[in-house]
């Protein structure tokens, strides 16, 4: 049971490329999160999923798009990058909403230069 | 709307010494709140969590917190702080069905021997 898994680790990207962060749970957990972090601000929602072929936006959605059509997986995608996508991309999962555990994947370290 | 406050973005104290870790939400119905821990280079992980059973939580790693409806409070503690407990601790809070997390800015402990 590898629980959540993102790759990749670590990614440079130049201003205006594009990515996708790939996120796989084998929890069979029907919510799945993105999420970014950057240093004292704590963890910002991009997007959540509460199950295959539902998304919705989080608190920080602009610049990125997501797309749910498994159960499993739950890949970001950067169109055009830009510095401010600068971060630490992490995604969870959880079998529900509000009182559930989410697990955590280990993260991916993005620079844009 | 739901928040989380974290009073102080960097908490010191002692090998052995009471750890306490402050935390206040804002949410107009009964909440339910969390506890993760981040170690460097990691996803976060939960340590505990308060689901309207008991208003004292224990968790792992010897931490507890205790859920305070008029101060509207859910502060984490350990008795005695160990160098492994070196980590950012994130609060976080869920009051409503099929909704994500709200997280806290994060504290960062750091023990010194």
């Amino acid at each position: 049971n590898a629980g959540v898994t993102q790759t990749p680790k670590f990614r440079i990207l130049k201003i205006g490329q594009s990515m996708t962060l790939q996120c796989t749970q084998d929890m069979n957990h029907n919510y799945m999160y993105w999420y970014r972090q950057d240093p004292g601000m704590g963890l910002k929602l991009i997007y959540y999923s509460v199950g295959a072929g539902i998304t919705d936006k989080g608190e920080v959605p602009n610049g990125y798009n997501v797309s749910r059509s498994t159960t499993e997986d739950f890949p970001l995608r950067l169109e055009l990058a830009a510095p401010s996508q600068t971060s630490v991309y992490f995604c969870a999962s959880s079998y529900s909403g509000k009182q559930e555990t989410q697990y955590f994947g280990p993260g991916t370290r993005l620079l844009v230069l | 709307a739901q928040s989380v406050t974290q009073l102080g973005s960097h908490v010191s104290v002692s090998e052995g010494a009471l750890v306490l870790l402050r935390c206040n939400y804002s949410s107009s119905v009964p909440p339910y709140l969390f506890w993760y821990v981040q170690y460097p280079n990691q996803g976060l992980q939960l340590l505990l969590k308060y689901t309207s059973a008991a208003t004292l939580v224990k968790g792992i790693n010897g931490f507890e917190a205790e859920f305070k409806k008029s101060e509207t409070s859910f502060h984490l503690t350990k008795p005695s702080a160990h160098m492994s407990d070196a980590a950012e601790y994130f609060c976080a809070v869920s009051d409503r069905p099929n909704t994500p997390l709200v997280f806290g800015k994060g504290t960062r402990l750091s023990v010194i021997a």
